[in-house]
């Protein structure tokens, strides 16, 4: 059980906007510590997709944002595509527990 | 291009040890900190370790602390994690990433490896 909580999975159609919801608490995303995340197509490793909440790496596409309200951040992707079906992970620093903790994952289908 | 290339994974017996290495290219790795981080078979992603850019400062999830250490050999640009006392649930893929400064509340892992499997089994 992480200390961030995602929904298991997620779906749409494609062409849709998805949201992913990552909720934490006052010892992580509530203390202003940074959620980022990252993409797990299967078989293939993690890919940063988000940094410091809402920053996107040269190469991924503007349809993926992130956001974050309160202790809570969420990653949305618009115009939704067959190749974003995947796992995706938010991560953060917990201070309680002195080190950096992902959210137990959220599958993507595009239907 | 940044490369990240994970080996010394294989199968151990419980109480067994094994030494993971992770080489690196395309990157001044003097001026990143590094992690490691592992997924059991189907199943999320688990932060292991990381350890800064001079290795000055060292970071271990609680759980494994005591069992495993990191270590990072800058000349060769090469990160490393001995895994000691290992047992049937630390069974998993071992992913060799980098990241910039060590700000912990800002920190990330920008850069992965393919990954190392290691399986803990009699």
């Amino acid at each position: 059980q992480s200390v961030l909580t995602q929904p298991p999975s997620v779906s749409g159609a494609p062409g849709q906007r998805v949201t992913i919801s990552c909720t934490g608490s006052s010892s992580n995303i509530g203390a202003d510590c940074d959620v980022h995340w990252y993409q797990q197509v299967a078989g293939t490793a993690p890919k940063l997709l988000i940094f410091g909440y809402k920053n996107r790496p040269s190469g991924v596409p503007d349809r993926f944002s992130g956001s974050k309200s309160g202790t809570s951040a969420s990653l949305a992707i618009t115009g939704l595509q067959a190749e974003d079906e995947a796992d995706y992970y938010c991560l953060s620093y917990d201070s309680r527990l002195r080190g950096w903790v992902f959210g137990g994952g959220t599958k993507v289908t595009v239907l | 291009e940044v490369q990240l290339v994970e080996s010394g994974g294989g199968l151990v017996k419980p109480g067994g040890s094994l030494r993971l290495s992770c080489a690196a290219s395309g990157f001044t790795f003097s001026t990143y900190s590094m992690n490691w981080v592992r997924q059991a078979p189907g199943k999320g992603l688990e932060w292991v370790s990381s350890i800064s850019s001079s290795s000055t400062y060292i970071y271990y999830a609680d759980s494994l602390r005591g069992r495993f250490t990191i270590s990072k050999d800058n000349a060769k640009n090469s990160l490393f994690l001995q895994m000691n006392s290992l047992r049937a649930e630390d069974t998993a893929v071992y992913y060799c990433s980098r990241g910039p400064d060590i700000v912990a509340t800002k920190y990330y892992f920008d850069y992965w490896g393919q990954g190392s499997l290691v399986t803990v089994s009699s």
